[in-house]
């Protein structure tokens, strides 16, 4: 089946440095991947939409300056977190839905997610 | 704006038993509905995903129902398992063309017990 790679799974850094983190599928091709925040007891938010190769979109109320997203081939999306502050700690989880050989639309697809990743902001 | 829910919020059944989680959401007009479960601090694995023309999906031990028209899917779970232990989680996607977000909902946490 469709896998989603999301690297790291956790991380712990000092208030005011910058976080990347990575998506990527490894059996199929994502030309759109989302970015989720799940806080503890919470259920996922979707931040953002990013397309291959275009801006991505974000949802009300999150900062695109803040939660840098690239999407530059059909594999790879990462975010990174800047100048991360406490409250930015949080549950980070992306997922993809793939290109459908065959000619449908990937709409119909169901959506792949990764194990996210545990960001500790101290 | 949909909202999503799942109640109970909590489930503890002895295993082998049978059990039924409930998802409502308050805007009937949906693209498709999928469960995911989710283990402690892992991201999800797709289940079931029912698109809005159809009424069930079925996978192994695993049925989901959709009645649209009232907001609302089950998902059965048979003859459960201390495996299936995890939470599980419903998320509709909205209706209209290219817009891909999903609404979830805050899960139910299910224990098997032994």
């Amino acid at each position: 089946g469709a896998v989603v790679s999301q690297h790291p799974s956790w991380v712990i850094c000092k208030s005011g440095t910058s976080v990347k983190i990575e998506c990527r599928s490894l059996d199929f091709q994502a030309t759109t991947m989302f970015w989720y925040r799940q806080f503890p007891k919470q259920s996922l938010m979707l931040m953002a939409t990013s397309n291959e190769g275009s801006k991505a979109t974000y949802e009300q109320g999150v900062e695109k300056d803040k939660f840098l997203i690239n999407h530059a081939s059909l594999t790879l999306s990462t975010l990174t977190v800047t100048s991360a502050h406490p409250e930015d700690s949080s549950f980070y989880i992306c997922s993809a839905r793939g290109l459908r050989l065959g000619g449908d639309s990937s709409y119909n697809s169901p959506l792949h997610f990764g194990n996210g990743t545990r960001l500790t902001v101290t | 704006k949909q909202e999503v829910t799942q109640i109970p919020a909590a489930l503890s059944v002895p295993e082998g038993e049978n059990l039924v989680l409930n998802c409502s959401f308050t805007d009937s007009a949906i693209y498709n509905l999928q469960w995911f479960r989710q283990d402690p601090g892992k991201g999800l694995t797709s289940l079931l995903l029912i698109q809005s023309s159809q009424r069930e999906q079925t996978s192994g031990r695993l049925n989901a129902s959709l009645d649209k028209s009232s907001g609302r899917s089950t998902l059965y779970i048979a003859a459960s398992q201390p495996g299936d232990s995890a939470t599980y989680l419903c998320a509709v996607r909205e209706s209209n063309f290219g817009n891909e977000k999903l609404t979830f909902g805050t899960g139910t946490r299910l224990t098997i017990i032994p």
